[in-house]
């Protein structure tokens, strides 16, 4: 998706292992979020920011961080991968906030192994 | 506490069908329903979004109704085609909150 780039798009790591997961963005927008999509459970938000250095928890943040140093990066890090955490990672980017739409990327698959 | 609750979870509309999709939602102070399209290996996109001071929503095929009183809205694709098949997510949000409220999402399948 234009203007919003998610690496790796895909990943395979050991239970135990830490994982970072990078969001990148060149529109230059303020908010930027990390949801995971699972069959049966739609998209459930993880982390958010709303700027560089604001970061705040979202509905199932357990064991999960996240930083922002910069407003066109934000990384999502699983201290020590579980199973549970097998999942599709999303980002999303908001210029106005949610009330203006969100852009997602186009997702990182994560198997946990 | 799922605030906002999506239906069908999977649905099958014959091509040139009218498919409907669901949503209600429980907290009052939500006054931005979005609607997300997702085609499989893609991120969603954001498709239409109502607010409550309006009862419907008509952007060409899809429509958004909405009914404040019952705490519920439907996205309804008229003439429905093949290249419709996706996954729909409805959304909810309130002034000041920076963050979305998803449904569980619907698998709509347009067959020939």
């Amino acid at each position: 998706d234009a203007g919003i780039t998610q690496s790796p798009r895909h990943k395979v790591t050991e239970t135990g292992t830490p994982v970072t997961l990078r969001c990148h963005q060149t529109e230059n927008h303020r908010y930027m979020y990390w949801y995971r999509q699972d069959p049966g459970h739609g998209l459930r938000l993880i982390h958010y920011s709303y700027g560089v250095k604001d970061t705040d928890k979202g509905e199932v943040s357990d064991g999960y961080s996240v930083s922002r140093s910069k407003t066109e990066d934000f990384l999502l890090t699983l201290e020590s991968a579980t199973s549970s955490q097998t999942s599709v990672y999303f980002c999303a980017i908001s210029d106005m906030g949610v009330a203006y739409g969100y852009t997602f990327g186009s997702g990182t698959r994560l198997t946990v192994v | 506490q799922q605030q906002v609750k999506q239906s069908p979870q999977s649905l099958i509309v014959q091509k040139g069908g009218i498919s409907i999709i669901n949503c209600a939602y429980e907290n009052t102070a939500f006054d931005y329903f979005p609607w997300y399209q997702q085609f499989p290996g893609k991120g969603p996109a954001l498709l239409i979004a109502i607010r409550p001071d309006v009862s419907e929503k008509k952007e060409g095929r899809f429509t958004i109704s909405f009914n404040k009183s019952a705490k519920q809205f439907s996205l309804h694709i008229m003439d429905s085609q093949p290249g419709d098949s996706a996954t729909y997510f409805c959304a909810a949000s309130e002034t000041g909150s920076y963050q979305l409220t998803f449904g569980k999402g619907t698998k709509l399948s347009v067959i020939p």
